[in-house]
């Protein structure tokens, strides 16, 4: 039962240099969500996801990018990286049915720009 | 004005003792609250969903007061394993930001000895 997988689990970054976050769940959940945690801090939304080829900006989305092909992956890009994108990154998905809203988090991916 | 707002602590109690937190909302459309548990340096986890009647799990008592729009948990009998960061959650469906789940700081427990 894999739930909310994520990858890398850890990565270092240069200024300027781009990734992608990798997130899959196999709960056939409608809804994804990309979230940022910066130290000592709560989750910021950074773009969320309703269903394949549907995805929305959240409080956050400057300097990043998702897209949404499949119902199971919602990478996260980040084009030009900066020291501010220093964070913590989790993906989350749920079930879209009336009154149910627990989000599954993934593990998380340690991010560092330098 | 933070939408979500709680105590950061931390709390360090000792084992067997009763903790409270407490949370206060800013947004009176918000619609269903809860308490989720991270541990260190991993993913949050639902812990448990608040009612407006008051609801209980075992040793965790959850309460909603819509009115003074505040929130709380309480934690009795603490357990060494009950040491985490204990988050409150708001949920508003409105347009524009449906669907979304807005996250407080969160609220630091160690539980000792």
């Amino acid at each position: 039962n894999a739930g909310v997988t994520q990858t890398p689990k850890f990565r270092i970054l240069k200024i300027g240099q781009s990734m992608t976050l990798q997130c899959t769940q196999d709960m056939n959940h409608n809804y994804m969500y990309w979230y940022r945690q910066d130290p000592g801090m709560g989750l910021k939304l950074i773009y969320y996801s309703v269903g394949a080829g549907i995805t929305d900006k959240g409080e956050v989305p400057n300097g990043y990018n998702v897209s949404r092909s499949t119902t199971e992956d919602f990478p996260l890009r980040l084009e030009l990286a900066a020291p501010s994108q220093t964070s913590v990154y989790f993906c989350a998905s749920r079930t879209d049915g009336q009154g149910t809203y627990e989000q599954y988090f993934g593990p998380g991916t340690r991010l560092t720009v330098t | 004005r933070k939408e979500v707002e709680q105590d950061p602590g931390p709390f360090n109690v000792p084992e067997g003792a009763t903790v409270a937190f407490n949370c206060t909302y800013s947004n009176s459309a918000s619609q269903s609250f809860f308490w989720y548990r991270q541990d260190c340096r991993k993913e949050p986890k639902l812990l448990m969903s608040v009612y407006s009647s008051g609801n209980e799990d075992g040793r965790f008592t959850a309460q909603l007061n819509r009115a003074s729009q505040y929130i709380s948990l309480l934690i009795r009998d603490s357990k060494l394993s009950d040491s985490a960061t204990y988050l409150c959650v708001s949920y508003t469906g409105s347009s524009g930001s449906a669907r979304q789940l807005t996250f407080g700081s969160g609220t630091q427990l160690t539980v000792l000895p």
